[in-house]
């Protein structure tokens, strides 16, 4: 799996757009990002996933650049309830089965009220 | 509700004593995952299960040993050859459509503190 590099922390203002980076420069072609959260003592949740075109769901948005060496999950509304540590994971599908997950360090977002 | 069980929420153990970790789910999952958590880290992969009855090593699976028998339960059970074994324990799974993007559903998480 590419390895991925995540800035350690990041404040947002709730009510504001946060934009949470991810650098991915050994993609290879067959290789999704996906990421995840964790709020603190809590299991992670799957966010989104995307190949190269950029996704939309009822919880974020992921942007994928054109050479797909980057990329920036979205969460358009911070709230509080959204601080949590983001992973953003590179890897491609499973094929057949289904193996686990490669988790780093993750990006530490904070709301601030 | 459907979901993963894992219980208890805190366990604490002697030293030298092995233990067991529950992971339940109705799900109806296929997969199911051990992943070990220190603070301030990433998940790191124990051990997991693509079907019934069989089983495979992650990445740090030395001093851990899991079973398979249901569908629906994947115990793991830290022994006392695992050197440093207090963390934090989340069990995981996905169905095989799911699996294709890499989707896992996690449970709650068992935090267990070796005295």
């Amino acid at each position: 799996d590419a390895k991925t590099t995540q800035p350690p922390s990041m404040d947002c203002a709730e009510g504001r757009a946060a934009n949470l980076p991810c650098n991915h420069s050994t993609i290879s072609g067959n290789e999704y990002v996906y990421w995840y959260r964790q709020i603190h003592s809590q299991g992670p949740q799957y966010i989104i996933h995307g190949l190269k075109n950029n996704e939309t769901n009822e919880m974020a948005s992921l942007i994928i650049t054109e050479d797909r060496k980057s990329s920036t999950l979205i969460l358009p509304h911070a709230t509080l309830r959204d601080t949590a540590v983001y992973y953003c994971i590179v890897r491609a599908y499973s094929g057949g089965g289904a193996d686990g997950l490669t988790f780093g360090k993750g990006t530490h977002l904070i709301i601030q009220p | 509700d459907g979901g993963i069980t894992q219980s208890p929420k805190y366990l604490f153990r002697k030293e030298g004593q092995n233990v067991t970790l529950s992971c339940e789910q109705n799900l109806n999952h296929d997969a199911m995952y051990w992943y070990r958590q220190d603070p301030g880290q990433g998940l790191r992969l124990i051990y997991y299960s693509q079907i019934v009855n069989d089983f495979q090593k992650g990445d740090i699976a030395e001093g851990y040993s899991v079973s398979r028998e249901k569908k629906e339960s994947f115990p793991l059970t830290v022994t006392s050859a695992q050197k440093n074994p207090t963390a934090f324990y989340l069990c995981a799974s996905s169905t095989p459509t799911r699996a294709y993007i890499n989707e896992q559903f996690f449970g709650p998480g068992t935090r267990l503190t070796v005295l």
